[in-house]
């Protein structure tokens, strides 16, 4: 079964840093494009980020371009996010998703469960 | 930048029902949308793919029109299971709209 699972998240505090990695499981994780979406609490969703197979091509959004930086590595089945100068307005639950059929066209057709991450003194 | 706006943004009816969900964008976006299913404390559910494409075991009640820059999403007799927030989403640029949250009347 096709399976993204999201860690890393947590109590971090203005400032500091966090690293959330999506271990992939059930398919050719190197075949696939990448995404991170989070959700605020109570709000909608949010595309973060986006990395192709080979890690040539890597999109963020401007929200959090030059802080968080999107990375996979295909020999381990897993997709990391680093985040750093975190602010309050980055505390949401963050989720993995895969590009269906390795298309940005085709919308994201597997997601994980997500990981909470909370930006609080 | 492309802005995506849904409406209505909350939706209440019953079972049964037939409802249309509509999402406008500022500019063309050809057939490059989709929409997803959310439930409170649950990821995203892909529903359609390019406007009109219905992904995978969802249901064929279900269902997507338009092009450019008007869409819709159409539930054609909703189920008890389909209470649920409904984003649509730009993916080339993977924009997402505010959300429609559909409950029960």
């Amino acid at each position: 079964e096709v399976h993204l699972v999201e860690s890393g998240g947590g109590l971090v505090k203005p400032g500091g840093s966090l690293r959330l990695s999506c271990a992939a499981s059930g398919f050719t994780f190197s075949s696939y494009s990448m995404n991170w979406v989070r959700q605020a609490p109570g709000k909608g969703l949010e595309w973060v980020a986006s990395i192709s197979t080979s890690s040539t091509y890597i999109y963020y959004a401007d929200s959090v371009r030059r802080r968080f930086t999107i990375s996979r590595d295909n020999a381990e089945n897993s997709l990391h996010l680093q985040m750093n100068s975190l602010r309050a307005e980055d505390t949401a639950v963050y989720y993995c998703a895969r590009d269906k059929d390795n298309s940005r066209e085709r919308g994201m057709d597997v997601w994980g469960q997500g990981t909470t991450v909370t930006v609080s003194s | 930048d492309i802005q995506l706006t849904q409406s209505p943004s909350f939706l209440s009816a019953s079972v049964g029902d037939r409802v249309t969900i509509t999402c406008r964008a500022s500019q063309g976006l050809s057939s490059s949308l989709a929409w997803y299913q959310q439930k409170p404390g649950k990821a995203p559910k892909l529903l359609i793919y390019t406007a009109s494409t219905l992904q995978s075991g969802v249901p064929s009640r279900f269902s997507g029109s338009g092009s450019g820059t008007e869409f819709t999403l159409t539930i054609s007799s909703l189920q008890p299971e389909d209470f649920a927030t409904y984003y649509c989403q730009h993916l080339n640029r993977v924009t997402f709209g505010q959300g429609t949250r559909l409950e029960i009347k």
